[in-house]
């Protein structure tokens, strides 16, 4: 069975703070994406990995980091958290197969910022 | 700009059939995605369509047409397990995915 992870479902961080946000996918996928989903608003692409050590900003970048080390695993930063970051964040991989490229999404992780 | 609209919310009755629309304005079009999002679970895939027609999978199907920016999900003998949001992406000329906000479906009984 297909599984993508995420370290935490839920954490409370207070501004200022360094997060990270880690995510496993056994899979062996090219691909990696970090996104936020806020109610209201479709799902906005923070930033995406087609290969290990490789990196693309997404939609809104701004106040976050990425690695990649390993092809398994991507990693989100908050280098300062802010408050306006409160929000659901989904980790994604899908395979290199560019004809259907079907995303499959870990658990998410609830993340508050005081 | 890239826009994808979807009804915000719809409700339905248990055993009736649902027609959720999708409208998309895209830079490019590589491919239609249907997702279903269970309230605090991950998104799951449900359909992909590329090509005009009707896709046919079980009680979901998904038809597109390139022509209109036009797709729609449609959900037969509907169950109580249908609630969830069912979230329309379009894959742009970058590779790249455009999400629409999702529809909450709710199914009285």
């Amino acid at each position: 069975d297909v599984k993508v992870t995420q370290s935490s479902r839920y954490l409370v961080k207070r501004t200022g703070e360094k997060v990270f946000l880690e995510c496993v996918q056994d899979m062996d996928h090219e691909n990696m994406f970090w996104y936020r989903q806020d109610p209201g608003l479709g799902l906005r692409l923070i930033y995406f990995s087609y290969d290990v050590k490789m990196k693309e900003k997404g939609d809104i970048p701004e106040g976050y980091s990425v690695s990649r080390e390993k092809k398994e695993r991507f990693s989100l930063i908050l280098e300062s958290a802010s408050t306006n970051q409160t929000s659901m964040y989904l980790c994604a991989s899908s395979s290199g197969d560019i004809v259907s490229n079907e995303q499959f999404f870990g658990p998410g992780t609830r993340l508050t910022v005081l | 700009g890239q826009n994808i609209d979807q009804p915000t919310e719809m409700t339905a009755t248990e055993g009736a059939i649902v027609q959720i629309n999708c409208t998309y304005q895209t830079s490019g079009f590589n491919g239609l995605f249907w997702y279903q999002q269970h309230a605090g679970e991950a998104p799951t895939f449900l359909s992909y369509n590329v090509l005009d027609g009707l896709e046919e999978k079980g009680r979901f199907s998904s038809f597109l047409s390139r022509s209109k920016g036009y797709s729609y999900l449609l959900l037969k003998e509907l169950q109580m397990k249908d609630s969830a949001s069912y979230l329309c992406a379009v894959r742009d000329s970058n590779y790249q995915l455009i999400w629409g906000a999702g529809t909450k479906l709710i199914i009285k009984p």
